[in-house]
């Protein structure tokens, strides 16, 4: 079965520096992945999906990530972050192990202090 | 309708009672999701229902979790006695198809006192 693991529990970053969170993903088969985010008080939504093609994605908000096969990683990375992008980042995968079915890792809350 | 309709928003129950949560998917959304989110918690997969296969139940903590979806549209989602540690939010997420984006509703904050 497919699992997700998000290695950073908290970020805390400075305004304007450039942020990496981390994903890593277990599956013998190939995957879609996700990344979603929930602001504070929020509801969740899509940040960007790769389905297949180019390994790097680009979403919303400036942000992208990038998929490594044989790392089985697909890290969220922003070059500068705002104030605004405060909150909780989650990385989900769907394959057809799990009946295509869509598992979330426990979450990164990013923190973007002044 | 225009997304995924949850009820109710906030449900505050005993312990051993019984709880019926709705979720109503955007139309035509052939897949449904059941995940609950505790606080400091990740998103727990609870059940997956996909067209007309039968239900992924593995997610489910335990057999006092139940859920059901009527002629592949609304869902509930039902915890029979209750305990503390049911408490959290239940979150309810639909796609069109498999591999696309989750459309999820606001959830529902259920608190077991």
């Amino acid at each position: 079965a497919q699992s997700v693991t998000q290695l950073d529990s908290q970020v805390p970053v400075f305004e304007e520096a450039p942020v990496e969170l981390r994903c890593n993903y277990s599956s013998s088969v190939s995957v879609y992945l996700f990344w979603y985010v929930q602001y504070p008080n929020q509801g969740l939504q899509l940040l960007l999906k790769y389905l297949s093609g180019s390994t790097l994605v680009k979403g919303i908000n400036g942000f992208e990530a990038e998929f490594n096969k044989s790392q089985t990683s697909f890290h969220l990375r922003k070059p500068s972050v705002h104030i605004s992008d405060t909150a909780e980042y989650f990385c989900a995968v769907s394959d057809g192990t799990g009946g295509f079915k869509t598992i979330f890792g426990a979450g990164t809350r990013l923190f973007v202090k002044a | 309708g225009a997304g995924v309709s949850q009820s109710p928003s906030n449900k505050v129950t005993e312990k051993g009672k019984d709880v019926e949560l709705r979720c109503d998917p955007i139309s035509g959304h052939t897949a449904l999701y059941w995940y609950r989110q505790s606080l400091g918690q990740g998103l727990e997969f609870l059940i997956y229902f996909q067209g007309n296969s039968a239900p992924d139940k593995s997610g489910l903590p335990s057999d006092r979790f139940s859920a059901e979806r009527t002629g592949g549209s609304v869902s509930t989602l039902t915890i029979q006695r209750t305990q503390q540690e049911d408490s959290a939010v239940y979150l309810c997420a639909s796609s069109l198809a498999t591999g696309e984006k989750l459309f999820f509703g606001s959830g529902t904050q259920l608190s077991v006192l």
